[in-house]
Order: C-alpha cells, then structure tokens, then sequence
C-alpha cells in the first residue's frame, strides 16, 4: 500500500511569492491535516480536511489556506511568503475519527 | 484545551541500555495518545498509540509505552537501546471526540546511543 506522497520534496522561494504543496493521502483515508515543523515553534497544526471540508484549522494567519479534492488529495498554499514561513511541512493521513495518523515525508520550503 | 510536556530535551544512553523517554499530557476529554519517531530529513512514523482498553502499549522496533491516567503520563521505553535507535521522538495527544481532531505535539526528545 502505498503511503502518503508529498511533493515537492524541496522548495525554495523569495519573501513574497506563494506556494502550492501537494499531499496524496493513503488510498482510502478521507482525512488529511497539515501540521508546520519549525526548530523554534515545533509542530504546530494548521488544518484538517474531511471529505473536502475544512473540520478544524490551526492558529495561523489566513495567508495560509487548503483544500481538499474530491479524491482526497489536498494542497495547501502560502500567499505573500515570509522569511518566518521557511519550515517543514508535513501531511498526514488517516482513515476517519479514532485512528492514527500516518505522516508524508514532508516539504522543506525555504523563503530567501 | 490539550498539552504535552516532554521531559529531556535531549537524552543520550549506551548502547544496549534502558530507553525512557519521559511524556506528560493535559487534556479534558479522555485522551488518544501517540508517539511518533522522526529521522533526519524525514516526516514522522508512528511508533505506537493509545485510544482504549490495555494501558501497556506495544509498538514496533521493541518500543512500549504505558498509559498511567493517576499521573497523566504515557512514558516510552524500551530494554535496550540499538544505534539504529538515534532520532527525535514525539509525544502527542488528541482529543476523543468533537471538531478538534487534531494532534498536539510535545517539543520532542533528541535520543543519542553511544556506542
């Protein structure tokens, strides 16, 4: 089976831009969150989607929004990009209410 | 609202000796909890999870944890530690029910073996 695919692996960006990261979630799993990972604030999350609803979203600017397809797959975008957003993104996976979560590899965006 | 307080930033052991990895937990509602494991340039693997029934929780590579609700905590351990066992590990918490399905995360423990 195969896991959770987040693309791209890198980015690098300059303050201002936006960006669009990807996330294929395990077939089958209809819930996908995206959590931040920096060294300074950790893992924080910034939304879950279920079934293409947002169900629950984070403390984080509205520069920072979602989606989620028909299909399951989400993405997420960054508008008007700062230095602060540099980070680990990381999507994770899970089948519905009460189960675990499986995490992607993540995107490591660099804002210059 | 939930928290994870982890105990340690950093925790070196030898080779072959116990892992504790020490895990606090505040939450209102009975808690689902998670450790999670993160090697360098990679996302997270779940190492073992706590929803109901037996507090003693067995995950994979040899690592266990055990939910102790009288003192909030669900440390990790694991007899004897391997060098392939150097990472960061995170403890997280999620609520039961309701909207908030989402993970909160402590700040991690950096796990060194030496050999």
């Amino acid at each position: 089976k195969a896991g959770v695919t987040q693309t791209p692996r890198y980015l690098i960006k300059t303050r201002g831009q936006q960006v669009t990261l990807s996330c294929s979630p395990i077939s089958g799993h209809r819930s996908v969150s995206w959590y931040q990972q920096t060294p300074g604030q950790g893992l924080q999350f910034l939304f879950e989607y279920f079934s293409e609803t947002q169900r629950n979203k984070g403390n984080f600017p509205g520069r920072f929004s979602g989606r989620q397809f028909s299909n399951s797959r989400s993405e997420m975008n960054v508008s008007t990009l700062e230095l602060g957003d540099s980070a680990l993104y990381l999507c994770a996976s899970s089948p519905g209410t009460d189960y675990g979560y499986t995490f992607g590899s993540g995107t490591r965006l660099t804002v210059v | 609202a939930q928290s994870v307080t982890q105990l340690g930033s950093h925790v070196s052991v030898s080779e072959g000796a116990l892992v504790l990895l020490r895990c606090n937990y505040s939450s209102s509602v009975p808690p689902y909890l998670f450790w999670y494991v993160q090697y360098p340039n990679q996302g997270l693997q779940l190492l073992l999870k706590y929803t109901t029934g037996a507090t003693l929780v067995k995950g994979i590579n040899g690592f266990e944890a055990e939910f102790k609700k009288s003192e909030t905590s669900f440390h990790l351990t694991k007899p004897s530690a391997h060098m392939s066992d150097a990472a960061e590990y995170f403890c997280a918490v999620r609520s039961g029910s309701g909207s908030a399905r989402q993970l909160t995360f402590g700040s991690g423990t950096q796990l060194t073996v030496l050999p």
